[in-house]
């Protein structure tokens, strides 16, 4: 089973700021097959990014994704209001599709 | 537009069985397959499997094992998660989505198991 450890647990930060989320895979995850989702209170997760760095239908440029093998990175190049969630990873290349543990984006 | 409708919330004693649905709209349902993923109370996500609209084949992650089951009515673009001998611990939103990449989600199902 491949296990993704997301950092930091809970990011503080202003709007109009740069959020740089970590997910590490603790073996490689083939294809670069991982997906970034977001989740706010009482609403479904969304897909936002997958294949590590292609962004969703009607995703926002200000979310991307880069990275390879056993680390990646979600970028949220300026902080919108909308933007403070629950970011999660998930990689879909091996049986069970693990889930990291999520990072909370706060406002400061 | 894909939209994936899942039943209300569901609120069951200990031992008995509950049924989820998940009906889908908008896109051929047996081109793509779909995932369950368990939310417990302000906890993360959890993948429970898979089912292939296609083949009718399931295949469950460790801890979903014997008690809970993926089933669908092509009729009716529509798939099932059953949990049966419920227990407090199965407290929790749980998900549809569509395919690998989870791209579309139903809106969640809230099953509270209490006495």
């Amino acid at each position: 089973e491949i296990v993704l450890t997301q950092s930091p647990g809970t990011l503080s930060l202003s709007p109009g700021e740069r959020a740089t989320l970590s997910c590490r895979a603790s073996q490689s995850v083939s294809n670069n097959y991982l997906a970034w989702y977001q989740q706010k209170p009482g609403q479904a997760p969304r897909l936002l990014i997958y294949g590590a760095s292609s962004r969703a239908t009607g995703i926002p440029d200000r979310f991307s994704g880069s990275g390879s093998g056993t680390d990646f990175t979600l970028t949220i190049s300026r902080l919108e209001p909308e933007d403070f969630a629950v970011y999660y990873c998930q990689q879909y290349a091996s049986s069970p599709r693990t889930f990291g543990q999520g990072t909370k984006v706060e406002i400061k | 537009q894909v939209q994936l409708v899942q039943s209300g919330s569901e609120l069951k004693r200990p031992g008995a069985s509950v049924k989820v649905s998940c009906k889908a709209s908008g896109y051929s349902f047996t081109s793509y397959a779909l995932n369950w993923v368990r939310q417990a109370p302000g906890q993360g996500l959890e993948w429970m499997g898979w089912i292939s609209t296609n083949t009718r084949n399931a295949a469950y992650a460790q801890g979903f094992t014997g008690r809970f089951v993926f089933s669908l009515d092509t009729s009716v673009s529509t798939a099932y998660l059953q949990i049966n001998s419920l227990k407090a611990e199965d407290t929790a939103v749980y998900y549809c989505a569509r395919a690998m990449i989870s791209d579309y989600w139903g809106q969640g199902t809230l099953v509270t198991v209490s006495s």
